[in-house]
This record gives structure tokens, C-alpha cells and sequence, in this order.
């Protein structure tokens, strides 16, 4: 019962490195998602898909893109990092919402990025 | 726009105190409340929600109220346990963008034996 899995857990790059960062969901969910945590901010969308080939923005996605080629997957990519980039990274999934707003998200345990 | 706004933290009780985290929300329409928990090294899990005015979510002994007339949803305990310590997430999920949620910054709590 895996439900949302994140790889890696830890990384630490260093300036002007990429890297991608992967999400996997097992319970066939139409919508993923990926935030990122910082210390007094809760959680701030980066970006989101409402199915397979599909992306859209989210609060904060400069610096991020984003690819949903398979339904299970949702990639996040760094193309030049930051240390503003430092940052705990979640994703999540959550069913197709059928015009409702009752849906929860499930969440994998995040990715805890270092930027150098 | 759409904002949640929940009583900073941290807040540290002893085993057994009464809990009380505010949450108060902005919004248009009649969107969804949610309280996520996350444990140390983990995700956000769900924790209880509400979907309409005056609904009670509950779960693990803990409680909210859906109020349209103060736009709140505050977290209630009545007996707090160690296994509680962690940080909650006061949630919405907007009535015009059923894709997205939108996150409080956190109240962390923390409960002595």
C-alpha cells in the first residue's frame, strides 16, 4: 500500500546544478501536485496536473517545470538551482474532483533539498 | 484571494490539557475546511474535515466546526496525548478551484509527559 512515493529523500546540489526530482502514485488519482515547505510558510503549490499532459502554475513556479507523461507519474525539475531552492519538496495526489471540493490530497514524505 | 490564517505556534501543553488551535479562513462561495497532521519526517496526513456550514469533522479525539458566521474552523482536544506532538495544517479547498488547496503556515505542538 504504497500510495504517493517520492525520490530522492535528500539531495544536496550545488549552484547551478539540475536535478529532477520524481513522484509516483499508486491509487490512480487524475490530479498530482508538488509544494514546497519553508519554516513559516506552510506549504506554497509550485505546480499541478489535472491529468496525464497536463501542467499548470502554481504559486511559486519560477525556477521549476514540471512533467505528468504518465498518469502515476509527476516529475519536478530544477534546470539551474538555487539556494533559494533550499526547501522541503511534497507531492501529492488526490482524485478527479468531479466539480466537488470535499477531496483530500495524500501526501508522499517529501524530499529534502540543499542547495549549495 | 482565497487565505487561511492559523494562531502561530509553537504551543507546548502537558499530557492530558485542553487544546484549542485557531483557524480562520478567507473565501468566496462555500469551500471545504480540512486539518492535516504532519509527524516528524513525514507528510501531511488528513486529519478530520467539513464541507458545509455547521458540519463537525472529527477523528482521534479531535474536533472542528465548520463556522460560515465567524468564517473559523478551530481545532479542539479535549485531553491532549504525547503522540499528539506534531504540527497542523488548517486547509481550504477553494468553491471555484476544486484542484487546489490552500494551506495555513502551521501550528506546531508540542506535549510534555
Amino acid at each position: 500500500n504504497a500510495g504517493v512515493t517520492q525520490t530522492p529523500k535528500f539531495r544536496v546540489l550545488k549552484t547551478g546544478q539540475s536535478m529532477t526530482l520524481l513522484c509516483a502514485q499508486d491509487m490512480n488519482h487524475e490530479y498530482m501536485y508538488w509544494y514546497r515547505q519553508d519554516p513559516g510558510m506552510g506549504l506554497r503549490l509550485i505546480h499541478y496536473s489535472v491529468g496525464e499532459g497536463t501542467t499548470a502554475k502554481g504559486e511559486v513556479p519560477d525556477g521549476y517545470n514540471v512533467s505528468r507523461l504518465k498518469k502515476q507519474n509527476f516529475l519536478l525539475g530544477l534546470e539551474s538551482a538555487a539556494p533559494s531552492q533550499t526547501s522541503v519538496y511534497f507531492c501529492a495526489s488526490s482524485p478527479n474532483q468531479g466539480g466537488k471540493t470535499n477531496q483530500p490530497q495524500h501526501f508522499g514524505d517529501g524530499t529534502r533539498l540543499s542547495i549549495l | 484571494g482565497d487565505s487561511v490564517t492559523q494562531m502561530e505556534g509553537p504551543v507546548t501543553l502537558s499530557e492530558e490539557a485542553c487544546l484549542t488551535i485557531n483557524c480562520t479562513y478567507t473565501a468566496t462561495g462555500y469551500p471545504s475546511l480540512f486539518w492535516y497532521v504532519q509527524y516528524p519526517g513525514e507528510g501531511l496526513q488528513l486529519l478530520l474535515k467539513a464541507t458545509k456550514a455547521d458540519d463537525k469533522g472529527s477523528n482521534k479525539g479531535f474536533e472542528a466546526t465548520y463556522r460560515k458566521e465567524t468564517t473559523s474552523f478551530h481545532l479542539e482536544k479535549g485531553s491532549v496525548q504525547v503522540s499528539d506532538s506534531a504540527v497542523y495544517f488548517c486547509a481550504l479547498s477553494p468553491y471555484s478551484s476544486a484542484s487546489k488547496i490552500i494551506f495555513g503556515s502551521g501550528t506546531r505542538l508540542s506535549i510534555r509527559p
